[in-house]
């Protein structure tokens, strides 16, 4: 029961456009979403949080939308630069925060100079 | 802030022998994490620590697999017996405490291979 989905396995984006990562969830205990990013042979690193009582957080170029009723939220990063080709894994926990996140399997992004 | 440490960064093992690995968290983080990952998965929690206090374990952590953290501080993870299914790339985190103000950061895993 995949309760955190990342439908698109890989995405290609032209510097300087806008990339955007999108993950639907289907828990609706779901109070806390996050994106991380992983460059081969490294753990994940934390981009941006949102919690559930915002639709929108903003940090850079990085902006997570939540759409609640939907159970959807997106990744928006613009302008692309190609340090951001990595794997995108969005999270999500249940709790007042960070306890036991549930991943998605993860979008490949490939930034073309 | 040197990061999460994990060690070591490859173990390959035969079926049926047992292995251990260490995650040294973020100093000043009171709470430390253990996910594993397969290729082409997202990572999977497995349990975590509020200092020493195991509070909380994923089904998936089978009899065979035990964590500690015996001082709060560092933490170690051992599989007993180990199958080839548990070839996987395991993965410590740690944060200061629950919050939204406290993303957990990851170590660079150790990456098991059951032969």
């Amino acid at each position: 029961d995949q309760q955190v989905k990342q439908n698109s396995p890989s995405l290609s984006v032209q510097e300087g456009r806008i990339s955007i990562l999108n993950c639907d969830y289907t828990n609706s205990m779901f109070d806390y979403f996050l994106w991380y990013k992983k460059y081969p042979a490294e753990g994940p690193t934390f981009l941006i949080s949102i919690s559930s009582i915002k639709d929108k957080n903003e940090d850079g170029r990085f902006t997570v939308f939540l759409n609640k009723s939907a159970k959807h939220l997106s990744l928006h990063i613009v302008p692309s630069q190609p340090g951001d080709s990595a794997v995108y894994f969005c999270a999500a926990s249940g709790g007042f925060g960070n306890e036991k996140l549930t991943f998605g399997t993860g979008t490949r992004l490939t930034i073309i100079p | 802030d040197t990061g999460v440490s994990q060690d070591p960064r490859h173990k390959i093992t035969k079926r049926g022998q047992n292995v251990t690995f260490r995650c040294d968290p973020i100093s000043e983080h009171n709470r430390l994490y253990w996910y594993r990952q397969t290729l082409g998965q997202g990572p999977e929690f497995l349990t975590y620590f509020q200092n020493e206090a195991q509070l909380e374990k994923s089904r998936l952590l089978s009899d065979r697999f035990s964590a500690e953290r015996p001082k709060g501080s560092f933490s170690t993870l051992e599989i007993q017996r180990t199958e080839q299914g548990d070839s996987a790339m395991y993965l410590c985190a740690s944060s200061l405490m629950s919050g939204l103000d406290s993303p957990l950061h990851f170590g660079n895993g150790t990456r098991l291979t059951v032969t």
